[in-house]
């Protein structure tokens, strides 16, 4: 069985950094790639980056670009979510999740829930 | 940067009733669209890749069509747990990147 597992809930004042992490098994982690989502309070869904765990190539959204760092660890089938310096309007959930073709995803971690507040 | 409009914003039907929700595209995507569902306080879920293949488990009463820059996901049949709301997804080559629609919120009465 696909599974995701994200880290708990966090709570950061403002202009700290953060690593979350998305735990993956039952499949081959080098060859699909990992993408983070970020959903704010009550709004859609936004694409920050993508990765392929295979050669650790990243790519980021134009609007994530320069504000998060995404990586992995292969030999513990983990990706990760970096971000420093955080601002109140980081507050959202996070999600990772499985793009197996490169095109959509077919599994979604449960989403982990950061909180920015001084 | 391909734009996904969705249309309605909006949609409130009864049980049994059919549904159609829209998704346009800036430019043309051949048929690489997908579609997902999010209910309250969960994560989204897979409908529709390839804008016409159910994905795994999804009841045949949601089915995808369109080409091009317009798709749409219909639903037949509504039933009171397919309130949610409905993203449409694209991925660009180059750029490479992922785009979302901003979502049909789906109320059944």
């Amino acid at each position: 069985e696909v599974q995701l597992v994200q880290s708990g809930a966090e709570v950061r004042k403002p202009g700290e950094s953060l690593k979350i992490s998305c735990k993956t098994s039952g499949y081959s982690f080098n060859n699909n790639s990992i993408a983070w989502v970020r959903q704010m309070p009550g709004k859609g869904l936004e694409w920050m980056g993508i990765i392929y765990p295979a050669d650790s190539a990243t790519r980021y959204s134009r609007t994530f670009q320069g504000q998060v760092i995404i990586s992995a660890d292969k030999s513990i089938s983990t990706a990760y979510l970096q971000s420093t310096s955080l601002k109140a309007s980081d507050t959202a959930m996070y999600y990772c999740a499985r793009v197996p073709t490169g095109r959509w995803i077919d599994h979604w971690g449960q989403g982990t829930l950061v909180t920015v507040s001084s | 940067e391909i734009v996904l409009t969705q249309s309605p914003a909006t949609l409130s039907l009864s049980p049994g009733e059919g549904a159609t929700l829209s998704c346009r595209a800036s430019q043309g995507i051949s048929t690489d669209l997908a579609w997902y569902q999010q209910k309250p306080g969960q994560s989204p879920r897979l409908l529709v890749y390839a804008a016409s293949n159910r994905a795994t488990g999804i009841p045949a009463r949601f089915s995808g069509s369109g080409s091009g820059t317009d798709f749409t996901l219909t639903i037949s049949s509504l039933e009171p747990e397919d309130s949610a709301v409905y993203y449409c997804q694209q991925r660009s080559s180059w750029p490479p990147s992922f785009t979302f629609g901003q979502g049909t919120k789906l109320e059944i009465k």
